[in-house]
């Protein structure tokens, strides 16, 4: 059973720095592209970042480029979302999302979620 | 590419049929998925590339659409199916998703 646990959220201070890890259990993580993505209270889904298999290429949205680092360690099959000058508005869940596959293709969607992290900033 | 989708919220009864839809900005070929959000619980992926449905997900769910729009469709609404709907283009990053659409208990 796929399974993706992420750790590492809580309260921290505007301006102040959180690192997020997801670890993955239950299928090959290092043959797969994983990403973040986010939801604040009440509102929708934002997607954050995005990592290849062997980290040669990353994404990142807009709003977090410069302040956060994606990055994954397949040897102990984890995924992590440094974060640094974080915003009131950075205040989220933040989900892991594995891609999804058909084969050995990306079938272009996010097959398997954590159950989401919950980062505050506040003062 | 932004993604908007119609209505924002829909009252419907069990054993309704119901539709959402869901149009890109400009053309995303058929690079669209479908989630089910329930209170407090992760996405759960539904449909991908636009019409496929994703394994283990009921049948009466159905997608369709190519380009710039594209429509989900519940046959006949379950109990189960009240929750929030996204969509999300994969067709270029960033990726984005429609604000979503919530599926209330009339």
């Amino acid at each position: 059973e796929v399974q993706l646990v992420e750790s590492g959220g809580g309260l921290v201070q505007p301006g102040g720095s959180l690192r997020l890890s997801c670890a993955a259990s239950g299928f090959t993580f290092s043959t797969y592209s994983m990403n973040w993505v986010r939801q604040a209270p009440g509102k929708g889904l934002e997607w954050v970042s995005y990592i290849s298999s062997s980290s040669s290429t990353i994404y990142y949205a807009a709003s977090v480029k410069g302040r956060f680092t994606i990055s994954r360690d397949n040897a102990k099959n984890s995924l992590y979302l440094q974060m640094n000058s974080l915003r009131d508005e950075d205040t989220a869940v933040y989900y892991c999302a594995r891609e999804g596959r058909e084969g050995y293709n990306w079938n272009y969607s996010f097959d398997n979620w954590g159950q989401g992290s919950l980062v505050t900033v506040s003062s | 590419i932004q993604l908007t989708q119609s209505p924002s919220s829909l009252s419907a009864s069990v054993g309704d049929r119901v539709t959402i839809t869901c149009r890109a900005s400009q053309g995303i070929s058929s690079y669209l998925a479908w989630y089910q959000q329930k209170p407090g619980k992760a996405p759960k992926l539904l449909i991908y590339a636009a019409s496929t449905l994703q394994s283990g997900v009921p049948s009466r769910f159905s997608g369709s659409g190519s380009g710039t729009d594209f429509t989900v469709t519940i046959s006949s609404l379950q109990p189960e199916d009240f929750a929030t709907y996204y969509c999300q283009q994969l067709n270029s990053y960033p990726l984005t998703f429609g604000q979503g659409t919530k599926v209330e208990i009339k």
